[in-house]
Formats: structure tokens, C-alpha cells, sequence
């Protein structure tokens, strides 16, 4: 399989634990993406890489919030001291850089759902 | 500011109908690109159609076809014939050039009836 992976694909967790999430995107994929989706609502943009820069972090992005891609390859999103509105899928997804890349469509990965009870 | 919208959350059709999805964009970007996923109950996004802002033709791939107006900033999403395997959540979203990010809308949720 050739997609975009994520693990794990459930996780639940006390308030005020800390998680860790990982996504393997396309191996050609340079930019990598991290999503937060919760019920009844569209994905949310929370941060953007190329290669291994973060470039782009959304507000939403709390600073318990933390996404690494030390290598340009996989990432791993941390969350610190969680809260239960921390409950979400968390969606990652990939796609290809170079000129236009905006214009690229993402491959998205299938999700670690959050619960924090 | 950008922005989609996807004014129908629910949709319920019978089988063999054929099933309109809007989808109203706001951006100020003159280059920007739009998209569909469908989200199945599975839950992975999948990619059904791109188009770019200076492209307004329409699109037809089998029984899905794509009306793109720039005069109404609308890319509306139509399933001709709709089976039971169309049920899904569908989601527009607006990629614009200076970005780095989707913006989606909020889905529409379509269930086909048998």
C-alpha cells in the first residue's frame, strides 16, 4: 500500500495526558499537512510542511500542540496536557511540491481519532 | 478572508435520482484552485476532482459531473443516477495560490436510498 498511513487509528486517553500521533506520507511527497476534523464539520487546517521546515502553523495550534518531520519523511504530532475539546480526527495528508503546488490535490491518510475522556 | 460554503448538510435521495451538491466559494486570490472529496463511512477523504480558476469548462466523469461559474464563485457537484455506494459526506475546498492550506466546507451528508 502507497497511501498515506497514520498510527494509530484510535486513541483514548485520561485529561492531561500527553499522545503522540504519526503519518508516513507518499514516499515522493515533500509536503506534508496535518488536519483537525470534528463531528458534523470540515477538515481544519493546523500546520504545513516542506520537507522537513514547518512552514505554516494555524492558529488553532495551541502551544500544547507540537509536529515534528525531522527527517522529511514521517511526522508526529504531540499533544500536551490534553483536554477533552482536544477530542477530534486528527487527519494527515500528503502531496507534491515544486511550482503550481498549491494546485496539487492531497492525498489524505485515514485519521487517528482523539477521544479524551 | 477565505472561505466555502455548503449550505445542504443533509441530502436524501432514492436510487437512480440524480443529486445536486453546491458549494458557494469567497477568496480574493485571482488564481486558486477548487476540489471534492468524498468521505465515506470509513472515514478517508478521497480525491474526486480539481479545478483551477481559470478553467470554467465543465466536467464529466461517468455519473459525476462538475459545473464550475466563476460569475457566482460556485462549483456545484451533480451525481446523475445515484446508487447506494454514493453515500458518503462530500466536501468542497478552495486551495488558493498564495496559500498552503485547504479550506473545506462543512460537508453535505448524502444518503441513497434503496
Amino acid at each position: 500500500d502507497t497511501g498515506v498511513s497514520q498510527d494509530p487509528r484510535h486513541k483514548i486517553t485520561k485529561r492531561g495526558q500527553n499522545v503522540t500521533f504519526r503519518c508516513d506520507p507518499i514516499s515522493e511527497h515533500n509536503r506534508l499537512y496535518w488536519y483537525r476534523q470534528t463531528l458534523g464539520q470540515g477538515p481544519e487546517f493546523l500546520t504545513y510542511f516542506q520537507n522537513e521546515a514547518q512552514l505554516e502553523k494555524s492558529r488553532l495550534l495551541s502551544d500544547r500542540f507540537s509536529a515534528e518531520r525531522p527527517k522529511g519523511s514521517f511526522s508526529t504530532l504531540e499533544i500536551q496536557r490534553t483536554e477533552q475539546g482536544d477530542s477530534a480526527m486528527y487527519l494527515c495528508a500528503s502531496s507534491r511540491g515544486g511550482q503550481g503546488a498549491s494546485g496539487n490535490e492531497q492525498f489524505f491518510g485515514p485519521g487517528t481519532r482523539l477521544t479524551v475522556l | 478572508a477565505q472561505k466555502v460554503t455548503q449550505a445542504q448538510t443533509e441530502i436524501s435521495v432514492v436510487e437512480k435520482e440524480d443529486v445536486t451538491l453546491d458549494c458557494v466559494y469567497e477568496t480574493r486570490d485571482t488564481t486558486y484552485y477548487l476540489f471534492w472529496y468524498k468521505q465515506p463511512p470509513s472515514g478517508e477523504l478521497v480525491f474526486l476532482i480539481r479545478r483551477n480558476s481559470f478553467d470554467e469548462q465543465n466536467e464529466i466523469s461517468g455519473r459525476y459531473s462538475w459545473n464550475f461559474q466563476k460569475s457566482t464563485s460556485s462549483f456545484n457537484f451533480t451525481i446523475t443516477a445515484s446508487q447506494v455506494v454514493d453515500s458518503a459526506v462530500y466536501f468542497c475546498a478552495l486551495s488558493p495560490n498564495t496559500g498552503n492550506q485547504f479550506y473545506f466546507g462543512t460537508g453535505t451528508s448524502l444518503t441513497v436510498i434503496p
